[in-house]
């Protein structure tokens, strides 16, 4: 099946500092990649969709500013967490969309905000 | 928001028993698919069913899915210690988003 890697796979970081997840799929071209959070325990929630060439479709409640989307190129969305506070600690997974309406997920990346 | 409930919540039996998991919606959809999450770990893709189908099949693994009740199951047969994990069902309303069950944690023993 179609392979979607994430770097890092885990990160911590002081509090106030930005962190940057990358998305990338490995063989295939996605023009449309998702971000998802998942807290302990619980389930994902969609936090934007990234499409490449425009700007990201965000969810309500989440903050555009804080979280920042790009997506540079059919293979390749980065998120990053601005200004990151122990509150955004939490497991960010990201998906691609291939054309056969399948998205495969990434291994996830795990933030640790001190 | 999340689109539906997932039933049980935890599910725990024994090597060889068959693992039954239910998943509602709220709003008319395009396809539901199943997800596995291993502890700590991405998701992984099991099974796409569309709006139109009843049920399918892949390996030990059963689909069905009721429109009317806006429903669906997924059947694990003879289960392994391997099968242990996370399972979710998530909902397409033709947009490409995916809307995220609550998960079943199954935990099968050997």
């Amino acid at each position: 099946g179609a392979v979607v890697s994430q770097h890092p796979s885990w990160v911590i970081c002081k509090s106030g500092t930005s962190v940057k997840i990358e998305c990338r799929s490995l063989d295939f071209q996605a023009t449309t990649m998702f971000w998802y959070r998942q807290f302990p325990k619980q389930s994902l929630m969609l936090m934007a969709t990234s499409n490449e060439g425009s700007k990201a479709t965000y969810e309500q409640g989440v903050e555009k500013d804080k979280f920042l989307i790009n997506h540079a190129s059919l293979t390749l969305s980065t998120l990053t967490v601005t200004s990151a506070h122990p509150e955004d600690s939490s497991f960010y997974i990201c998906s691609a969309l291939d054309n056969q309406e399948t998205q495969y997920f990434g291994p996830g990346t795990r933030l640790l905000v001190l | 928001s999340q689109q539906g409930e997932e039933d049980p919540q935890a599910l725990s039996i024994q090597e060889g028993e068959n693992a039954t998991m239910n998943c509602s919606y709220k709003t008319s959809i395009n396809n539901l698919q199943w997800y596995r999450q291993n502890s700590g770990r991405g998701l992984v893709h099991l099974i796409l069913i569309r709006s139109n189908e009843r049920e399918k099949h892949s390996g030990r693994l059963r689909v069905t899915l009721d429109t009317s009740k806006k429903s669906s199951s997924l059947l694990i047969t003879a289960s392994r210690a391997a099968d242990t994990a996370s399972y979710f069902c998530a909902t397409d309303s033709n947009t490409g988003k995916l809307i995220f069950g609550q998960g079943t944690t199954l935990q099968v023993k050997p």
